[in-house]
């Protein structure tokens, strides 16, 4: 089955800061990639997607095939991005189903 | 445009009642998803509906139903509740599910007791 990863809960950071969120991946194909955000109080929503290779608020994310990775980078973070990050992909090949990552909280402290 | 709108927001249940949740999807979007949300378990998938018929479903049991109208407008019911299935329950609609963006409603928050 398809797996998403994400090995930390709890990313704590200070402005100005490089961020790395982590996001390891299991898939059979080739997969498409994307990182929802949710900051305090609002709905989840999508951050940015792999396949449109863009830059959101800052944030980048690179698929690495060979590392089955698609970490979301910044490099210096600002207290407005602190929210719960999510790392997501199909569940099957086809599928109109999302997997999630557990999350990681990134706090930014000023 | 109206986002997702999910009723009710907070609802309290005891053990073996039944639970109908709603949403209705921001308008023109065909497709619309189901997730469960809890702390241990995080995001699950439970179904996705698309011109009233469901594509796609997760692995839950089969207390757990869904249907979708003409309008696109989607219900969930859970029957025969258990605690377990206290949890967030976010809905989503899509436009353009190829570009993999999904619109998340609030969400209806369900106490079982």
């Amino acid at each position: 089955a398809q797996r998403v990863t994400q090995p930390e809960k709890l990313l704590s950071v200070f402005k100005g800061a490089p961020v790395e969120l982590k996001c390891n991946y299991s898939y059979s194909g080739s997969p498409e990639l994307f990182w929802y955000v949710q900051y305090s109080r609002q709905r989840l929503q999508l951050l940015l997607r792999h396949i449109s290779r863009e830059s959101i608020k800052g944030f980048t994310a690179d698929l690495n095939k060979g590392e089955t990775s698609f970490h979301l980078k910044k490099p210096f973070a600002q207290e407005e991005d602190s929210a719960m990050y999510y790392c997501a992909l199909p569940m099957d090949t086809g599928r109109r189903a999302l997997t999630f990552g557990s999350g990681t909280r990134l706090q930014v402290q000023p | 445009k109206a986002g997702v709108t999910q009723t009710p927001r907070y609802l309290i249940k005891t053990r073996g009642q039944q639970v109908t949740l709603s949403c209705s999807p921001i308008s023109g979007h065909r497709s619309v998803s189901w997730y469960q949300q809890t702390p241990g378990q995080g995001l699950q998938f439970l179904f996705e509906y698309f011109s009233e018929t469901q594509r796609n479903k997760g692995n839950f049991p089969g207390r757990f139903s869904g249907r979708q109208f003409s309008n696109s407008r989607s219900e969930m019911n859970v029957s025969t509740l258990e605690l377990g299935d206290s949890a967030l329950y976010l809905c989503a609609s899509s436009l353009n599910w190829r570009a993999g963006e999904l619109f998340f409603g609030e969400g209806s928050r369900l106490t079982v007791l």
